[in-house]
């Protein structure tokens, strides 16, 4: 597509709750970020998935957080038994790169979380 | 390590005036370098870019130069407007590697 696209845009869950969100990264790009962004906060990371090599897992601030992502194609972010304080908007981008160099990443609109 | 350091806090301006928002980083050899802009309510949008050395990156009527000596990509745009009233972020991904590092992020306020 023209853009990541992320879905669902808004999902509340009750406390304890499963829920899964999705990421469509742009055709052909190669690497693609989770982050996850409080409220007035900046950008957390949470993991990076670089084609097919061992995504970079060390920005998931639990067991209970986990990501997949099959080659270059569509991520899931999946939190269990959620909590409150993972209320947040979870961004996913893509990005490119030619040689060494790498322009830039493409941000999605963002899942915003909220756990009642 | 690599790490980017913007100045601390909000910053308040009247429109028309010149705006000025520091940016350093650490990082080994050439990292390519942005600025990423979130209008409230909405996503993250690549504002501009450097990928070396002495490069201009500019989008908008704001610019940055890729400054190696000083390790710095200050943003800076002549006249600002309301509609300039956002957060920036200012980033890099090191030379070779994907993985994106982002300051804390500065809200700007542009007051009539």
């Amino acid at each position: 597509g023209a853009g990541v696209s992320q879905s669902p845009s808004n999902k509340v869950t009750e406390k304890g709750k499963d829920v899964e969100l999705r990421c469509d990264p742009i055709s052909g790009h190669t690497a693609l970020y989770w982050y996850r962004q409080r409220l007035g906060q900046g950008l957390e990371f949470l993991i990076y998935f670089q084609g097919n090599s061992a995504p970079d897992k060390s920005g998931l601030p639990s067991d209970r957080f986990s990501a997949e992502r099959t080659g270059e194609s569509v991520s899931t972010l999946t939190i269990q038994r959620t909590q409150q304080e993972d209320s947040a908007v979870y961004l996913c981008a893509s990005s490119y790169r030619v040689g060494q160099t790498n322009y830039g990443y493409t941000f999605g609109s963002g899942t915003r979380l909220t756990v009642v | 390590g690599n790490s980017v350091t913007q100045m601390e806090g909000p910053v308040t301006l009247s429109e028309e005036a010149f705006l000025t928002i520091n940016c350093t980083y650490t990082a080994t050899g050439y990292p390519s370098l942005f600025w990423y802009v979130q209008y409230p309510g909405e996503g993250l949008q690549l504002l501009l870019k450097a990928t070396k050395a002495d490069d201009k990156g500019s989008n908008k009527g704001f610019e940055a130069t890729y400054r190696k000596e000083t390790t710095s990509f200050h943003l800076e745009k002549g006249s600002v407007q309301v509609s300039d009233s956002a957060v920036y972020f200012c980033a890099l991904i090191p030379y070779g590697n994907n993985r994106l590092a982002f300051g804390k992020g500065n809200q700007v306020v542009v007051i009539p």
